[in-house]
């Protein structure tokens, strides 16, 4: 059984870039799940998505905007990066829309200069 | 405005010690409380969690207590080893049919430091 995976580990981006970050669920799981973690805080959701649709979204402006493709792998894009856009992000799997645990993957660490 | 609020934000305890954890929710339609541990540089891993219709739950040396007329949960850590030093966030969600589901909802954290 394979846990989640997400690449790249690090990342620099300038002000105003765009930027994909992919994330591979855990094998068996339909539901993706992106996070936020800014330094010393607690991740903050950002949106959900189950059998390739969106399923919820946190507090994020729209310039955040996701995928999930038919393999239930997942994308975060970002557009016109802000220096407050750094952070750790996060993916979780889990089973189903009404899934039980949530699977985090080790992360991506934007740093926006 | 904060939904969970957890305390203390840092802990220290000698190596055989108890460390607790508290945590404290605004929203009564959580329904799903767990506790996830986060090493540097890694992603969070869930822990142990609990749901409102138990007051306790046991994993090993990990036990959640759940107060569900105060809105509050807490993590204990028996024995304490140096390996569980690491930052213990708590979490809320919501199973709700039409949003979504799992949602996790974290605290800010505490990084317990367990002293040998």
């Amino acid at each position: 059984e394979t846990g989640v995976t997400q690449s790249p580990t690090h990342l620099i981006k300038t002000r105003g870039q765009q930027v994909t970050l992919r994330c591979s669920s855990q094998s068996g799981h339909n539901t993706v799940s992106w996070y936020q973690q800014a330094l010393g805080q607690g991740p903050q959701f950002i949106f959900q998505y189950y059998r390739e649709e969106e399923n919820g979204r946190g507090n994020f402006p729209p310039r955040f905007s996701g995928l999930q493709f038919p393999n239930y792998s997942s994308e975060l894009n970002v557009n016109a990066l802000e220096l407050d856009d750094s952070a750790l992000y996060l993916c979780a799997s889990s089973l189903g829309q009404f899934g039980t645990e949530a699977f985090f993957g080790q992360g991506t660490r934007l740093t926006v200069v | 405005q904060q939904q969970v609020k957890q305390s203390p934000q840092s802990l220290i305890v000698q190596k055989g010690g108890i460390s607790i954890i508290n945590c404290a929710y605004e929203n009564t339609a959580f329904d799903y409380f767990p506790w996830y541990q986060q090493f540097p540089g890694k992603g969070p891993a869930l822990l142990i969690a609990i749901r409102p219709d138990v007051s306790e739950k046991k994993e090993g040396r990990f036990t959640i207590s759940f107060n569900k007329s105060a809105k509050q949960f807490s993590l204990h850590i028996m024995d304490s080893q140096p390996g569980d030093s690491a930052t213990y966030f708590c979490a809320a969600s919501i199973n709700d049919s039409g949003g979504s589901n799992y949602k996790l909802t974290f605290g800010k954290g505490t990084l317990l430091t367990v002293n040998p």
